[in-house]
């Protein structure tokens, strides 16, 4: 088992840009999460999502801020019209359907840098 | 709301001293805490829960409802030990956790020779 994929490792973007960051998790796992790390800063949770729904968006900025989890492919996070505040570390977890425990499997994280 | 407080930023101990890791929470319901190491140049990974009572690497956390901490122990450190710990929450109900992690700040620790 490859363990939770994320790409790219690191991005760069202009002001205004759009970022896509995606995020495969491990094999059989049906459950998404995309955390951001700002500088200095703890992870925070951002999204949750399974397999074409999203369950809890609570931690996403409403606005250019948008994710998804198709029935086939990675999951995205997307990021329109990115502003130098969104430089960060995106990291995605996954955990199985039938996760009882809590425990979330980390992927490497994506650096988003807008220049 | 569901918050945890890491309030040691850094953290610097000598090999085969005891090393403590605080963590305080607040959470209303019934939490399920956890701590996550991330090695240098490694990804993010559990070190333990508190649900499963285990030891893992000798490090031990004991859940304090009371005190609403999560501290993480270990007797004897060693310098690979080194690396960032954060402790996390889930709220569970009906004993399924709700997903979501709320993560502290993080705790930098370094062992040295």
């Amino acid at each position: 088992n490859a363990g939770v994929m994320q790409n790219p490792r690191h991005l760069v973007r202009r002001r205004g840009q759009e970022a896509r960051l995606r995020c495969s998790p491990m094999k059989g796992h049906s459950h998404v999460y995309w955390y951001r790390q700002l500088p200095e800063e703890g992870l925070k949770f951002m999204v949750y999502l399974q397999k074409e729904n999203i369950i809890d968006e609570s931690g996403m900025p409403k606005e250019r801020f948008s994710a998804e989890f198709p029935k086939e492919g990675p999951s995205i996070l997307r990021i329109q019209q990115v502003v130098r505040g969104d430089s960060a570390a995106y990291f995605c977890a996954s955990s199985p359907k039938t996760s009882g425990s809590g425990e979330q499997f980390f992927g490497p994280g994506t650096r988003l840098t807008v220049l | 709301a569901q918050r945890v407080t890491q309030p040691e930023k850094l953290l610097s101990v000598f090999k085969g001293a005891p090393v403590e890791l605080k963590c305080n929470y607040s959470y209303s319901g019934s939490p399920e805490l956890f701590w996550y190491v991330q090695y240098s140049r490694q990804r993010l990974q559990l070190l333990l829960r508190h649900i499963s009572r285990e030891s893992i690497k000798g490090f031990t956390a004991d859940l304090n409802k009371g005190e609403t901490s999560f501290h993480l122990k270990k007797p004897f450190a060693q310098e690979e030990d080194s690396a960032m710990y954060y402790c996390a929450l889930s709220g569970r109900a009906g004993g399924t956790s709700y997903g979501k992690l709320t993560f502290g700040q993080g705790t930098i620790l370094t062992v040295h020779p």
